[in-house]
């Protein structure tokens, strides 16, 4: 069965600190990854994904993954933090086709300390 | 264009009751996906409705079911409530699902007593 796993459920940093949240996915197949945000009191959101070409892909404020398909990784990384990037994130993926359903992990929550 | 809504909000049942939740896409978007949201449990995928058809669904007992209607509104039922019933129940669209991005509503928070 498809599942994705996060390596750290809960992460502190100071601002400017870099940022490196792990995860991880099973699925054998091509897939499609993503990487969502949710802020407080806010709705969930997307913050990059990955389809095909470029393993290196960049998102909103600042964010990048890359996508290491020897270790079935998807890695979020964000050079210096800001107290604003507090919030909760999710790594999910999906197969190729529409008929694919979307896996999610368990979430990291990252709490940037001013 | 309008996001994701969902009504009600807040909800709070007890035991053994059911509840229907209700959920609108973006203008234009066919696939709807619930998830419920518990902490440490991240988003439990439940299913995921298409052109009025359930397209896949998730590893949840028959207790939780739902449907489509033609305008794409949906619709989650959850009988016999039980204590551990208690989530947030996101809604999200897509334009046709998969691979698409999907687009969260706000939530209903279901607190089972």
């Amino acid at each position: 069965a498809q599942s994705v796993s996060q390596h750290n459920h809960h992460v502190i940093l100071s601002e400017a600190a870099s940022l490196e949240l792990g995860c991880n996915y099973s699925y054998g197949g091509t897939v499609n990854l993503f990487w969502y945000v949710q802020y407080p009191g806010q709705h969930l959101q997307l913050l990059l994904k990955y389809f095909s070409g470029d393993p290196l892909v960049k998102g909103i404020k600042g964010f990048e993954a890359e996508f290491i398909k020897s270790k079935f990784s998807f890695n979020l990384r964000k050079p210096s933090v800001q107290w604003s990037d507090t919030a909760e994130y999710f790594c999910a993926e999906s197969g190729k086709t529409s008929y694919d359903k979307v896996i999610f992990g368990p979430g990291t929550s990252l709490s940037v300390i001013p | 264009k309008a996001g994701v809504t969902q009504t009600p909000r807040y909800l709070i049942k007890t035991r053994g009751q059911q509840v229907t939740l209700s959920c609108s896409p973006i203008s234009g978007h066919r696939s709807v996906s619930w998830y419920q949201q518990t902490p440490g449990q991240g988003l439990q995928f439940l299913f995921e409705y298409f052109s009025e058809t359930q397209r896949n669904k998730g590893n949840f007992p028959g207790r939780f079911s739902g449907r489509q209607f033609s305008n794409s509104r949906s619709e989650m039922n959850v009988s016999t409530l039980e204590l551990g019933d208690s989530a947030l129940y996101l809604c999200a669209s897509t334009p046709a699902g998969g691979t698409d991005t999907q687009y969260f509503g706000p939530g209903t928070r279901l607190t089972v007593l």
